[in-house]
């Protein structure tokens, strides 16, 4: 079964601090994603990396960075985190470019900023 | 940019109704596409995937309307664990996209 988890299920962190985020995948997935999820707002791409080093931005990069210097492990970072970042953070991965393979979400980090 | 499109109800049904929720695209070259469960303060789960016209599993059957460009979920004999919510992700491009899901409320 693949497994993907990430660092923290809950994590309170205060206005302005820098917040790291971290997600490993043990399938040998190239792709990974991170989301961010809010009600009535769904799933919202933040960023996503298809190899190792390699990044793209999604649809609210605003505010976050990532890195992949490892294939299994995919880190999000809050530069300086605002209040506005409160959420629900979900790491994916999934094998191969395809547009033929679905993903596998970790079980999230649910975020508080104050 | 919002190409996946869901109705996000809720959806309130008896249990033993049909139920079928739909999710249109707006991307005509996209291929693949898949249905999620949600539960609450959980993360999204693969419940099915539809490639060409249609797949079933069970009580769940997934169809697919290239004309019109929609997928279908049908849901038969609801069960109280059905309760949950359904994301759809449409695939036209290696950049996923979700809809904002569809919340179903099965009661007795």
């Amino acid at each position: 079964d693949v497994k993907v988890t990430q660092s923290s299920r809950y994590l309170v962190k205060r206005t302005g601090e820098k917040v790291f985020l971290e997600c490993v995948q043990d399938m040998d997935h190239e792709n990974m994603f991170w989301y961010r999820q809010d009600p009535g707002l769904g799933l919202r791409l933040i960023y996503f990396s298809y190899d190792v080093k390699m990044k793209e931005k999604g649809d609210i990069p605003e505010g976050y960075s990532v890195s992949r210097e490892k294939k299994e492990r995919f880190s999000l970072i809050l530069e300086s985190a605002s209040t506005n970042q409160t959420s629900m953070y979900l790491c994916a991965s999934r094998p191969g470019t395809g547009l033929y393979y679905e993903q596998y979400f970790g079980p999230g980090t649910r975020l508080t900023v104050t | 940019r919002k190409e996946v499109e869901q109705d996000p109800g809720p959806f309130n049904v008896p249990e033993g109704a049909t139920v079928a929720f739909n999710c249109t695209y707006s991307n005509s070259a996209s291929q693949s596409f898949f249905w999620y469960r949600q539960d609450c303060r959980k993360e999204p789960k693969l419940l099915m995937s539809v490639y060409s016209s249609g797949n079933e599993d069970g009580r769940f059957t997934a169809q697919l309307n290239r004309a019109s460009q929609y997928i279908s979920l049908l849901i038969r004999d609801s069960k109280l664990s059905d309760s949950a919510t359904y994301l759809c992700e449409g695939g036209g491009s290696y950049i996923p996209t979700f809809g904002r899901g569809t919340s179903l409320i099965v009661h007795p």
